[in-house]
């Protein structure tokens, strides 16, 4: 019944690395959405997709970049894994309202937790 | 300002005690969400409110939508209630989702 999938659970990198976290979803949502979870400062966006192929920063994208190609995989990248990106990743995704749903339910993965040594 | 608070941030109550956590918003969302997310990291959605109330076992939600407030209850808390609250929402007018900071829960036995 799991909905929303990341690979990992726990990963560990070396800094300079360069890190793939990938996310993928099965009820055909628009909307993918990537967090890093910091204590003390929440759940912050780093970048989402509302489709294939586009993207869209958020709050936090330095250091970050993604990839939609297909429409339920989105992966976070860490073009040069730094200590600083040690965190819990959260992938999540949504209908888009218009799309046969008047309220959007997200869904959440479990969270990859990154540390970077 | 942020968009979600939460409120308490940390609780600690004895085993058997009724939780209230609470969550106020102040913009437009289509449906709230609680998460609960154990010491390990791990975060599992509880409940998408968007009107009146949800219960499932020992956990009921409500919403006020007209007021931008909801709160999670706990009824008989468990230690193994212990875990993180997380409230979120997809914003109505770009599907971004915001997150409260969350309320750390401990029971203790």
């Amino acid at each position: 019944d799991v909905k929303v999938t990341q690979s990992s659970r726990y990963l560990v990198k070396r800094t300079g690395e360069k890190v793939f976290l990938e996310c993928v979803q099965d009820m055909d949502h628009e909307n993918m959405f990537w967090y890093r979870q910091d204590p003390g400062l929440g759940l912050r966006l780093i970048y989402f997709s509302y489709d294939v192929k586009m993207k869209e920063k958020g709050d936090i994208p330095e250091g970050y970049s993604v990839s939609r190609e297909k429409k339920e995989r989105f992966s976070l990248i860490l073009e040069s894994a730094s200590t600083n990106q040690t965190s819990m990743y959260l992938c999540a995704s949504s209908l888009c309202p218009g799309q046969g749903s008047m309220n959007t339910e997200a869904f959440f993965g479990q969270g990859t937790r990154l540390t970077v040594v | 300002k942020n968009e979600v608070e939460q409120s308490p941030q940390n609780l600690t109550a004895q085993e058997g005690e009724f939780i209230t956590i609470n969550c106020s918003y102040s913009v437009g969302i289509s449906a709230l969400h609680w998460l609960q997310q154990h010491p390990g990291g791990g975060i599992v959605s509880l409940f998408m409110l968007s009107s009146g109330k949800k219960k499932h076992g020992r956990l009921i939600a409500t919403i006020n939508i007209q007021e931008k407030h909801s709160s999670l209850h706990i009824t008989a808390s468990h230690p193994r209630d212990s875990a993180v609250y997380i409230c979120a929402g997809p914003l109505n007018r770009d599907d971004k989702i915001i997150f409260g900071k969350g309320t750390r829960l401990h029971i203790l036995p």
